[in-house]
């Protein structure tokens, strides 16, 4: 069973602090790693992909990716309560080919206090 | 620009009674579409996908059953729903290709009573 896990939270981070979200998956074929953001009763919205171990950054998220680690983060820098949301880790399933599957964890509440 | 379009927004129907739910992409041709559902507090469980018109693969075991009768019409059906169907309904849809990350439609909220 292939899996991604998040702890659930709520993750708790001040206005202004750096808030750090982690997920580790089990599928060592992956190549694709993803974060989405869901605010409450919304559909969840791509905020970060990366491919390459390392870091890569876009204003004010930084995605790193450890692949012989397994491990996937988020880092949300001075974070507003804008950012308070559910926030999903999703990473391919290696070797799908063209149905470009994804498996998605269970995602990790952000609550960021003002 | 590619937009995916998903309806109705909340639905409210009694046990036993059918369902259709409806997603369409437009600015992208054969697409990759899926449907999820996302029960309250849990998180996103792949019920169909689809590469292409007719071809529907189920993930899991269900009361409920897929249809694309067009390259970007993508239908969730059930003829008889339960309780336990009740969720929120995503639909989505990606290119044809690894590495590329999903577009959600803006769900529907579904209430089995």
């Amino acid at each position: 069973q292939k899996e991604v896990e998040q702890n659930s939270g709520p993750l708790s981070v001040p206005e202004g602090a750096i808030a750090s979200l982690n997920c580790t998956y089990s599928d060592r074929g992956s190549q694709s790693f993803f974060w989405y953001r869901q605010y409450s009763g919304k559909s969840p919205e791509l905020i970060m992909s990366i491919y390459s171990n390392g870091d890569k950054e876009d204003g004010r998220f930084t995605a790193q990716l450890n692949k012989a680690s397994q491990y996937v983060s988020l880092l949300i820098r001075d974070s507003q309560p804008s950012d308070s949301a559910t926030y999903l880790c999703a990473v391919n399933e290696g070797y799908g080919g063209a149905t470009n599957k994804l498996i998605f964890g269970t995602g990790t509440l952000l609550a960021v206090q003002p | 620009s590619q937009t995916i379009h998903q309806w109705p927004a909340t639905l409210v129907q009694p046990v036993g009674s059918p369902l259709s739910l409806e997603c369409t992409v437009e600015g992208t041709s054969n697409p990759n579409l899926y449907w999820y559902r996302q029960a309250a507090g849990r998180g996103l469980q792949l019920l169909f996908y689809s590469v292409g018109i007719g071809q529907i693969s189920s993930e899991v075991p269900q009361n409920l059953s897929a249809s694309r009768p067009q390259d970007r019409q993508f239908i969730l059906s059930s003829k008889k729903l339960l309780l336990s169907d009740s969720g929120f309904y995503l639909c989505a849809w990606s290119v044809k290709s690894l590495g590329y990350g999903y577009t959600f439609g803006s769900g529907t909220r579904l209430t089995v009573v």
